[in-house]
This record gives C-alpha cells, sequence and structure tokens, in this order.
C-alpha cells in the first residue's frame, strides 16, 4: 500500500534556482495539502487542494505555486528558492477535508522532504 | 481567529502516565485531532473529539472541553516507543488543518 509518496526526499539547492516537489496518492482522496515544518513553528500550512483542478493559499504560500492538475498529483514550486525555505516538507491527504463537510476525517502525510537552500 | 498552545516538552520514565494539554481559541468548532509524530517521520493520526469527554483508546486517551477550549492527550504505562512528539490540530473551518507546535515527550528507562 504506497499511501502518499512524496519525491524526492532530499535536495540542496541554491539560492535563485527552482524546483518542483511531487506528491502522489493513490487512495483516492479529494483533499491533498502541502506543509513546511521548522524546529520551534509546527507545521505551517503552504497551500492545499478541494479537488482537481483547485488550489487554495494556506497560512504561508509565499514564496510557493502550486498545481493539481490530475487528481492524484499536487505540485509544490519554488520559482527563486531563498534560505528561508529550508525546512522539511510534508505533503498529505484526506478523502473529504477536515472542515464542516467531515469533520473526522484524519490526514494521511507522506514521508517528507528535506529541503535545503544554501 | 484561531490559536492553538502547547507547552513544549516533558520527560517520564517507563510504565508512568503523562498528560499532554492543548488550548485552542477558534470561533467556530470542528473538532480536535491529536497526532504522533516520531523524529524524521511524518506526523500520524491518533485520535478525534468533537464532543465533550474521555475518549480511550487502549493506553491513549483524549479529553475535550469545548466550553474550556481545552483538551488533553493521556498517555498511559508509557514505552521507549512513545518517545515522540504530540501534536494537536484544529480544523479551522475551510477544509483544512492547523497544527499546534506539538509537545515532546522523551521516555528514559
Amino acid at each position: 500500500n504506497a499511501g502518499v509518496t512524496q519525491t524526492p526526499k532530499f535536495r540542496v539547492l541554491k539560492t535563485g534556482q527552482s524546483m518542483t516537489l511531487l506528491c502522489a496518492q493513490d487512495m483516492n482522496h479529494e483533499y491533498m495539502y502541502w506543509y513546511r515544518q521548522d524546529p520551534g513553528m509546527g507545521l505551517r500550512l503552504i497551500h492545499y487542494s478541494v479537488g482537481e483542478g483547485t488550489t487554495a493559499k494556506g497560512e504561508v504560500p509565499d514564496g510557493y505555486n502550486v498545481s493539481r492538475l490530475k487528481k492524484q498529483n499536487f505540485l509544490l514550486g519554488l520559482e527563486s528558492a531563498a534560505p528561508s525555505q529550508t525546512s522539511v516538507y510534508f505533503c498529505a491527504s484526506s478523502s473529504s477535508g477536515t472542515g464542516a463537510f467531515a469533520t473526522n476525517e484524519k490526514l494521511f502525510f507522506g514521508s517528507g522532504t528535506q529541503l535545503s537552500v544554501l | 481567529g484561531q490559536n492553538i498552545d502547547q507547552p513544549t516538552e516533558m520527560t517520564a520514565t517507563e510504565g508512568a502516565i503523562v498528560q499532554i494539554n492543548c488550548t485552542y481559541q477558534t470561533s467556530g468548532f470542528n473538532g480536535l485531532f491529536w497526532y504522533q509524530q516520531h523524529a524524521g517521520e511524518a506526523p500520524t493520526f491518533l485520535s478525534y473529539n468533537v464532543l465533550d469527554g474521555l475518549e480511550e483508546k487502549g493506553r491513549f486517551s483524549s479529553f475535550l472541553s469545548r466550553s474550556k477550549g481545552y483538551s488533553y492527550l493521556l498517555l498511559k504505562e508509557l514505552q521507549m516507543k512513545d518517545s515522540a512528539s504530540y501534536l494537536c490540530a484544529e480544523p479551522p473551518g475551510n477544509n483544512r488543518l492547523a497544527f499546534g507546535k506539538g509537545n515532546q515527550v522523551v521516555v528514559i528507562p
């Protein structure tokens, strides 16, 4: 059972470089999320998607873009990486969201991507 | 608005009981989640409370008081494998989950 798969697992970038993180889920989930986790800051939501073709901003969206062209994939892009984007990035998915529609829907997380920007 | 507050770290011995607290402020309440995260790994779901009271799942229990904006996670008969960070999280209402900073529990022999 693959669940939620993130690639790559590790990456080192130079300031100004671009890259795309890929998240894939095989559970037919509607909702997908990108979080970043920094020491002392907890998990912070970057962007999320409530279905194929939709995206929305989270708590810390600046410097990131996302796309959800296919239901199973959610891509996170960094157009011009900065040292402040050094972090661990987690993708997650849920079947029907965690708001008013289905308040007991848990998130399934990928294993994370460690990104360092020099 | 929404604000989740958790203490940061605690140490306990094997076999002991620890309580991890979480307070939240939100204009609308959609339940409260607890997740466990081992070092270097992804968070995994532990429990969900939407009604007041205690929910028990084996060695772990979670309590909620909506009137006080307060929840706690109770870990009983601590084992070494329980060393992890424990995150409370609350949906602010629009299909997303907001996490607290987490409480690190270190279990010692």
